[in-house]
């Protein structure tokens, strides 16, 4: 069955800091996709990034950066020079087969003014 | 964003009466998913629809039912609320993925519905 960990429940940092949330994910499938979800205090969940299982590249935006290790079976999000406004829950998640998407328990990152 | 609207946004209700959550997507995606969250699990899958009539069950589908009769339309119902079943709901849609250069598969989520059973 497919799993998804987060074992950071919460993280903390001072506003222009960097900070990694870490998923590591467990799939019997060859054909798979990673995403990362944020969801600020407002409560809504906004998509940020989708990889395939066929896509080892890291991808950069702005100052989001996404590491996917195929090896390691993770899929790392790192926020460079944090805002306060990144504070947030984010999730990652995966599907496989049949459109499921199975969710991380979510890292609550705050950035401290 | 993606033209889901959830409704109600909010609701109290007591144990034991019926409630029905609806979303409504203007998107004419094929995929439609019902989730709650619930603190220290995430969001868990209770039951998606891949057609008109056509639905299965997810994670935690005990004590819901899903219709969907029309694309746009994917009805929740808890038949007999329990406390248990207080928690932030989220309807996702989704392309589901077709093959080719116009696959998604990315799930949009709408605004949420917070119910309180009491």
């Amino acid at each position: 069955a497919q799993k998804v960990t987060q074992a950071q429940t919460e993280i903390s940092v001072v506003e222009k800091e960097d900070v990694t949330l870490d998923c590591v994910y467990e799939t019997r499938d060859t054909t798979y996709y990673l995403f990362w979800y944020k969801q600020p205090p407002s409560g809504e969940l906004v998509f940020l990034i989708r990889r395939n299982s066929f896509d080892e590249q890291n991808e950069i935006s702005g100052r989001y950066s996404w590491n996917f290790q195929k090896s390691t079976s993770s899929f790392n999000f790192t926020i460079t020079a944090s805002q306060v406004v990144d504070s947030a829950v984010y999730f990652c998640a995966l599907i496989e087969g049949a459109q499921k998407l199975v969710f991380g328990q979510g890292t609550r990152l705050t950035i401290n003014p | 964003d993606a033209g889901i609207t959830q409704s109600p946004r909010h609701k109290v209700t007591e144990t034991g009466t019926p409630v029905t959550l609806r979303c409504h997507q203007t998107e004419n995606h094929r995929y439609m998913y019902w989730y709650r969250q619930d603190p220290g699990h995430g969001l868990r899958l209770i039951h998606y629809s891949y057609g008109v009539k056509d639905t299965d069950k997810g994670e935690v589908s005990d004590g819901y039912s899903v219709s969907r009769s029309k694309t746009e339309d994917f009805l929740l119902t808890l038949e007999s609320a329990t406390s248990s079943q207080t928690s932030v709901y989220f309807c996702a849609i989704s392309d589901g993925g077709r093959s080719g250069a116009l696959a998604k598969n990315i799930q949009y989520f709408g605004a949420g519905t917070r119910l309180s059973v009491l």
